[in-house]
């Protein structure tokens, strides 16, 4: 089945500095790449996503790249504020009648130090 | 505003009960995932139905967990009989073929005490 890693599990960065996770996927037939934010108590949001027929997308303050060769996307937030400390998580899908589908990695808990 | 709905949001009860979660996905999704999230285990997914077919369960304790859609606008999971090790946040989250946003519930946080 599909197996998602994610790094680092804790990253603390000063407000306006970037911040950047990483994650990898085990399984070559995910084709969707999505990454959601949870604040403390409530339910995961997605903030971005990318597909495998493109390498970057961009939106605002967030970015995601995406390396197929390598089986690995990262998550880019540039110009940091304290309302961007969460948890961030990614995930790998396959969609249609795959199992193991929508898989999330472990998760990055972001703080922004003001 | 389409939304997932689950209820309860909050539960306690005693080891050894019945527990069951329920879930509405938006109206017109044909996906529905199960996760159970723990401060040490992140989002982990226990169960994934697509028009209503489990897909995927493996993730699942087969022994005590079961997973059923009776119908399009109704997802149960339920968990007989509870243990303390169970106690967690148990999130649905529904969306189109698997493979486009998934929209989550608000969860429901289960304490087996």
């Amino acid at each position: 089945g599909e197996n998602v890693e994610q790094h680092p599990s804790t990253l603390s960065v000063q407000e306006g500095d970037s911040a950047v996770i990483k994650c990898t996927y085990s399984d070559s037939a995910s084709n969707y790449f999505p990454w959601y934010k949870q604040e403390l108590g409530k339910r995961p949001q997605l903030i971005i996503d990318i597909r495998s027929n493109v390498g970057e997308k961009k939106d605002q303050r967030i970015a995601v790249t995406l390396n197929k060769t390598a089986k690995h996307f990262s998550l880019h937030i540039t110009e940091t504020q304290p309302e961007d400390s969460a948890v961030y998580f990614c995930a790998a899908s396959k969609g249609r009648n795959y199992g193991q589908n929508f898989v999330f990695g472990p998760g990055t808990r972001l703080s922004v130090l003001p | 505003d389409a939304r997932v709905t689950q209820t309860p949001r909050h539960k306690v009860t005693e080891m050894g009960q019945e527990v069951t979660m329920r879930c509405q996905p938006i109206l017109g999704h044909n996906t529905v995932f199960w996760y159970r999230q723990t401060m040490m285990q992140g989002l982990e997914l226990l169960a994934y139905f697509r028009n209503r077919a489990p897909l995927d369960d493996s993730g699942m304790p087969k022994d005590r967990f079961s997973a059923e859609m009776p119908d399009a606008t109704l997802a149960t999971l339920k968990i007989q009989p509870s243990e303390p090790r169970d106690s967690a946040v148990y999130f649905c989250a529904s969306g189109l073929d698997g493979n486009t946003e998934a929209f989550f519930g608000q969860g429901t946080r289960l304490t087996v005490v």
